[in-house]
């Protein structure tokens, strides 16, 4: 099981804002990256750090953290933001990586 | 422009190795450490481990310790995972990813390029 968990599946309307939670112990000590993955594709890098975005993810993605909780928000969301996403960061003895359970995001 | 292409799909059987390959390009390949993580069809993602391109060293999930070898070929630059003992639990794609330098990591840990999946199934 992993020590990362993840509402497993979330809705927006298009155009509205919907944010992902990612829980775990170690968030208290570390940041989390958060990844896309659309149907048959590999994952994509959407956030990572205290809030960074990569070259060409859109702005309407936000990152933040608070306690053993960390978040991506979708500002404005899209009908091709629709996908499952992940969180991944240290496991609670600091010395693993590990990957949330997944959220199922659904554009309305 | 940064590459991870990995090899082609691979169908064994119950107790067999699989060694699957990892072709990395567009970059100083011993600046980054490549990981590898795998989806059971359905499920979700799965940290494996990691292989230092650099000095050859490795680190793997508990689970996978003493049935995974990652190496490296810098020659190449081309990274390789080793299953060993597979079981149709071991039936996934397996991705490569390129991680952060070590100055990157000042802005967070992250897996920003990779591969585009090789499909491992196990079957009798």
């Amino acid at each position: 099981s992993s020590e990362l968990t993840q509402d497993p599946a979330v809705s927006v309307a298009l155009g509205q804002t919907v944010r992902i939670t990612c829980q775990g112990d170690s968030l208290r000590r570390y940041y989390a990256s958060w990844y896309q993955q659309k149907t048959r594709q590999a994952p994509v890098l959407v956030m990572y750090g205290e809030n960074n975005r990569p070259s060409g993810i859109p702005e309407r993605f936000f990152g933040s953290k608070s306690g053993n909780t960390a978040s991506l928000t979708i500002t404005g969301a899209q009908a091709e933001d629709e996908a499952d996403y992940y969180c991944n960061s240290r496991d609670s003895s600091g010395y693993y990586y590990v990957f949330g359970t997944g959220t199922k995001v659904t554009v309305l | 422009q940064v590459q991870l292409v990995q090899s082609g799909a691979e169908v064994k059987k119950p107790g067999a190795s699989v060694k699957v390959s990892c072709k990395t390009s567009g970059y100083t390949f011993t600046d980054h450490f490549i990981h590898w993580v795998r989806q059971a069809p359905g499920q979700g993602l799965e940290w494996m481990g990691w292989t230092n391109p650099n000095t050859g060293g490795t680190h793997y999930a508990q689970k996978f310790q003493g049935r995974v070898t990652m190496t490296r070929d810098t020659s190449i630059t081309t990274v390789y995972m080793e299953v060993t003992r597979l079981t149709s639990d071991d039936t996934a794609m397996y991705y490569c990813a390129r991680g952060p330098t070590s100055y990157d990591l000042l802005t967070g840990y992250r897996l920003d390029y990779w591969g585009h999946g090789i499909l491992v199934t196990v079957s009798s």
